[in-house]
């Protein structure tokens, strides 16, 4: 069974531009996540999906930061413009149900570097 | 959010047990103990999680204490490959339904 996907794996940008990261969930899981891990710290929520509904953004810096779900299955998180404080890890995670009591698939990350 | 407390960083030599403490004192009756790990380079990856009593999978052990306040993750024989960051995560199900991450602790393993 595949795990989660994503893509790209490193991205480079320079101050001011746009970026998107695009997380494909495993097949069935209604549930997916977007995390954001700065260096040395662990993960932190930035949304909640279920579905197709964003039920869990208070995190999301809404200024720049977007996302989106379309059919419930593939998501983008965009970022518009990049600032230097942006440079991190964005994950995404997926589980089948409300993640409470069970786990969480993560998938490897996008290392973002803003220049 | 509830808090957990972990240690920095522990060591451990290859096929020793190893014991990874966590406090959470402030723990409520509904709130589950998750423990997540994660390897260089890579994304958490699940290891176990309980709410009252003792759990054990293929991947490790989960030992909670009695009045909840603490728990311990053993890892019956270090291999190298155990080497990550563990994170004790307390999971509120009557709040956010979030996963809230820590610092965790850094596990070396010596050959």
């Amino acid at each position: 069974e595949a795990g989660v996907v994503q893509s790209p794996r490193y991205k480079i940008i320079e101050k001011k531009q746009p970026v998107a990261f695009w997380c494909n969930p495993i097949s069935g899981h209604n549930t997916l996540y977007w995390y954001r891990q700065n260096l040395g710290q662990g993960p932190e929520l930035l949304i909640r999906y279920e579905n197709e509904e964003a039920v869990d953004d208070s995190q999301l810096p809404k200024d720049r930061f977007s996302a989106e779900r379309l059919k419930g299955v593939d998501s983008t998180l965009k970022i518009q413009p990049a600032e230097l404080g942006d440079s991190a890890v964005y994950l995404c995670a997926s589980s089948f149900g409300v993640a409470g009591v069970s786990e969480q698939y993560f998938g490897p990350g996008t290392r973002l570097t803003v220049t | 959010d509830a808090k957990t407390t972990q240690p920095n960083s522990m060591e451990s030599n290859e096929e020793e047990p190893v014991h990874l403490p966590c406090n959470h004192s402030t723990i409520s009756g509904t709130d589950y103990i998750h423990w997540y790990r994660q390897l260089p380079s890579q994304g958490p990856e699940y290891v176990i999680h309980g709410l009252t009593s003792n759990v054990n999978n293929r991947m490790a052990s989960l030992a909670i204490a009695e009045d909840r306040k603490s728990s311990t993750l053993i890892l019956h024989r270090a291999t190298l490959r155990d080497a990550a960051v563990y994170y004790c995560i307390l999971y509120e199900t009557d709040s956010s339904y979030k996963l809230i991450f820590g610092s965790g602790t850094r596990l070396l393993v010596r050959p």
